[in-house]
Parts: C-alpha cells; sequence; structure tokens
C-alpha cells in the first residue's frame, strides 16, 4: 500500500534563502501532485508532475519528479514571507489511481 | 464563479445523532472526494466517486456513507457520530481523464463531536 512521506514537517527559514521540501511515497505512482494550504483556509493546486523527470516552476516554486527514486522535491528560491504556509504532496494509490495518498505536509514560516 | 461549495461549515453535534456534510460542485466534473484532516497525518482519503452511481472505499472509509445521484452533489453521511470522527473535512471534485488536471478542493467543514 502507497505510504507518502514528507520531510521535514517544520521549517523556519529566513527570507531570501533557498530550501528544498522532500516527498517520498513506497511504490509506483502515475502522479505526484503539490499543494498549498494557508491557515483556516482550503488547498490549493500548486503542481501536477506527471512522468519522470518532470520538472515544473511557479514564481519562487519549483517540484521535479524522480519515479525511480520515488522522490518528489518542492524548492523554494529566494523565499518570501508570502510562501509560509503548508505544503501537502500526494500521490495516486495504483491501481486505482483515484485513490489518493497524502503526505503528512510541511509547515513552512518564513521570517524576515 | 467555478467552485466547490460546502454545507454547513461548521457543525458541533452529539454521539448518534445522525449527520449529512452535503458538497456541491459546478464544475461538470466526473470526479469528486471526501477526505477528513487531522492534525499531523494530512488529508486523509475517506470515499470518492467517479461519476453518478459509482462510488469507492478510500483510505478510512470506516463510520462514513456517501452517495452520488447527481453529478454535482457528492453527500457525506455520518449515520451515528463518534468523538473520533470530530475532524476537518474537505470535498474535492476535478475532471476524469484528463492527466494534467488536478482537484479542486471545497472550504472544508469543522466538525466536532461531542
Amino acid at each position: 500500500e502507497l505510504k507518502v512521506e514528507q520531510n521535514p514537517l517544520f521549517l523556519s527559514m529566513q527570507e531570501g534563502k533557498n530550501y528544498t521540501i522532500y516527498c517520498n511515497y513506497s511504490t509506483t505512482s502515475d502522479r505526484l501532485y503539490w499543494y498549498r494550504q494557508d491557515p483556516g483556509k482550503s488547498l490549493e493546486s500548486l503542481f501536477v508532475l506527471l512522468s519522470n523527470g518532470a520538472v515544473k516552476q511557479e514564481g519562487r516554486l519549483m517540484a521535479s519528479l524522480d519515479t525511480k527514486a520515488r522522490l518528489s522535491t518542492l524548492h523554494i528560491t529566494a523565499a518570501v514571507h508570502d510562501l509560509s504556509a503548508t505544503y501537502f504532496c500526494a500521490a495516486e494509490n495504483r491501481p486505482n489511481n483515484n485513490d489518493m495518498r497524502f503526505g503528512a505536509g510541511t509547515r513552512l514560516t518564513v521570517k524576515p | 464563479e467555478a467552485q466547490v461549495t460546502q454545507n454547513p461549515r461548521y457543525l458541533i453535534t452529539v454521539t448518534g445523532k445522525k449527520l449529512t456534510v452535503t458538497c456541491s460542485q459546478n464544475m461538470n466534473h466526473e470526479y469528486m472526494s471526501w477526505y477528513r484532516q487531522d492534525p499531523g497525518l494530512g488529508l486523509r482519503q475517506i470515499y470518492y466517486s467517479m461519476n453518478v452511481e459509482v462510488t469507492d472505499k478510500g483510505d478510512v472509509p470506516e463510520g462514513y456513507k456517501v452517495s452520488r445521484k447527481e453529478k454535482r452533489n457528492f453527500p457525506l453521511i455520518l449515520e451515528s457520530p463518534s468523538p473520533n470522527q470530530t475532524s476537518l473535512y474537505f470535498c474535492a471534485s476535478g475532471r476524469q481523464g484528463m492527466s494534467s488536471e488536478t482537484q479542486y478542493f471545497g472550504p472544508g467543514t469543522r466538525l466536532l463531536v461531542l
């Protein structure tokens, strides 16, 4: 059964610094998703990664997928306070790709 | 405006009193899903539906029921709520068969079972 693990669970960083959030999953999955959640709010889609080697970028966030290593990363470049949020990765649990499994989330705090 | 709506947004109830949380989407999505969010556990899928009259269990279906009689609606039913079902619930919808698509989440329903 698919397990999804994120590291770290808590991340405090200074503005302007770079950091990476890691998402490991235990069995083969077809797609990997990244979501953002602000406190008290719903989830907002960031990226959908569809294949090995996929890389997507939006602003200061870049996500990549290595299906051989069963690893996705979310890289933050030159962090700003507005990026403070909880970030979740999620994968589809084969053979039924509609069964989604989420990581526990990474709570990111960006300090001035 | 494209959206997923949930009602109620907040609910306090007592053990054993049946309740229904409604979910509706206006994007003509085939796929709908329910999740619960608990601290330190991320989101866990309860049930999902790939289309009208097609539902399936997710990771944590015990104690919940769903129905999909219409494409736009996907209610979550707790026949006999218990305190361990106190949680934040999210409904989501998405398009089937579009590999680049993601899910769109509702605003959440915070449930407290006493």
